[in-house]
Parts: C-alpha cells; sequence; structure tokens
C-alpha cells in the first residue's frame, strides 16, 4: 500500500504570495490532519478534515486554510505569506477520526519564505 | 490541555533495551497514549497506542500505570536505526465528537531525543 504523499516537497516562496499544499492520503484513509513544524515551536496541529468537513482546527490564523475532496485528497493554503511561515508542513492520514487511531505521516513540504 | 512530560534527551547502547518515560498526571478516562517518533529528516511515525492495558506490537512495548498517570515505551533492543525524537501525545476526543474546546487531535511535545551509540 502507498504511503500518504505530498506534493510539491520544497517551495520558495516570497512574503505576500500565497500557496497551496497537496496531500494525498493512504488509500481508504477518511482522516487527513495538517501540522506544521518548526525548530521553535516544534510541531503544531494545524486541522483535520474528514469526509470533506473540516473537524478540528488548531490556533493558526485565517490565512491558514485547507479543504478534502471527495476522494480524501486534502490541500491546504496559505495566503498573504509571512517569514515566520516557513516550516515543515505535515500531513497524516489516519482510517477514521484521528482520536484513538494512528497517523500515517507523509515526508512533509519544506516552505521557506523570503 | 491534558499534557505529558519527558525528560529531553536519553542515551542508551545499541541492542540494550531501551524505557522511555512519560508523565501525563492529568489525563482523563477516554485519553488514549500514543508514541509517536521521528527519525532526522522524516515526518512523525507511528510507534504504538493504549488506552489502560499493556500493548505489545513489532515495534515496542507499551506499559500504562494502573492509576494511568504515566506510561513508558519500551525497546527490546535498540539499534542504531531507532535514533529519533519519541512523542508521548493524548489524544483526548470521544469517538465522533469534539469536546468543547478541543484544540486538535495530536498535540506534540518537545518528546525525548533518543541516542543510541554503537
Amino acid at each position: 500500500k502507498a504511503g500518504v504523499t505530498q506534493t510539491p516537497r520544497y517551495l520558495i516562496k516570497t512574503r505576500g504570495q500565497q500557496v497551496t499544499l497537496s496531500c494525498s492520503p493512504i488509500s481508504g484513509h477518511r482522516s487527513v490532519s495538517w501540522y506544521q513544524q518548526t525548530p521553535g515551536q516544534g510541531l503544531q496541529f494545524l486541522f483535520e478534515y474528514f469526509s470533506e468537513t473540516q473537524r478540528n482546527k488548531g490556533n493558526f490564523p485565517g490565512r491558514f486554510s485547507g479543504r478534502q475532496f471527495s476522494n480524501s485528497r486534502s490541500e491546504m493554503n496559505v495566503s498573504t505569506l509571512e517569514l515566520g511561515d516557513s516550516a515543515l508542513y505535515l500531513c497524516a492520514s489516519s482510517l477514521v477520526l484521528s482520536g484513538g487511531y494512528e497517523q500515517y505521516f507523509g515526508p512533509g513540504t519544506r516552505l521557506t519564505v523570503t | 490541555d491534558a499534557k505529558t512530560t519527558q525528560p529531553n534527551s536519553m542515551e542508551s547502547n545499541e541492542e540494550e533495551p531501551v524505557h522511555l518515560p512519560c508523565n501525563h498526571s492529568t489525563i482523563s478516562g477516554t485519553d488514549y497514549i500514543h508514541w509517536y517518533r521521528q527519525l532526522p529528516s522524516q515526518g512523525p511515525e507511528y510507534v504504538i497506542h493504549g488506552l489502560t492495558s499493556n500493548v505489545n506490537n513489532r515495534m515496542a512495548s507499551l506499559a500504562i500505570a494502573e492509576d494511568r498517570k504515566s506510561s513508558t515505551l519500551i525497546l527490546h533492543r535498540a539499534t542504531l536505526r531507532d535514533a529519533a525524537v519519541y512523542y508521548c501525545i493524548l489524544s483526548f476526543r470521544l469517538w465522533g465528537m469534539n469536546y468543547g474546546g478541543s484544540q486538535g487531535n495530536l498535540i506534540f511535545g518537545k518528546g525525548t531525543k533518543l541516542s543510541v551509540k554503537p
């Protein structure tokens, strides 16, 4: 079974631009969660989608948004990029809503904002 | 949010057992205890999880205290590939329903950086 895939793997953007990251979950998994990882803050939860609906959200500004498609693939969007948005963005998939179930993480997208 | 406390770092010798402790004194009755690890330059990897009873899988064992206020991840024979940051995490959502004020599904702390010496 193929693992979680994320595209692109690396991205360089300029402050003020917007960016869209993509995540394909493991086949059959219906939940996709997104995390941001930085050296200073560690791994922080952004949001979780299940059956095309956002089910949970972390403490991030509205510039961070996401969506999930009927095939469970998910995208996250960051608008008006700031230097502090430079981070590794990880997505994780789970068979059902992730509480109590293991999540499988992708390799991440490394975003650099200049 | 229920919190966990882990040592910042631990060292082990190759082929010896490793016991990674985690304290979670404010755990609630419906919280699951999860362990993940993150190898250098990779996304986190699920290791094991449990609720009340001890759990074993091919990667590790999870020993949960009777009062559930602490747990220990046991790697039976450490290898160099086990060098990673290990995260102990509580998941605090009821099945299919969100607690009011829930901040999310998994909250990663700083974890324990495990070094394995040959």
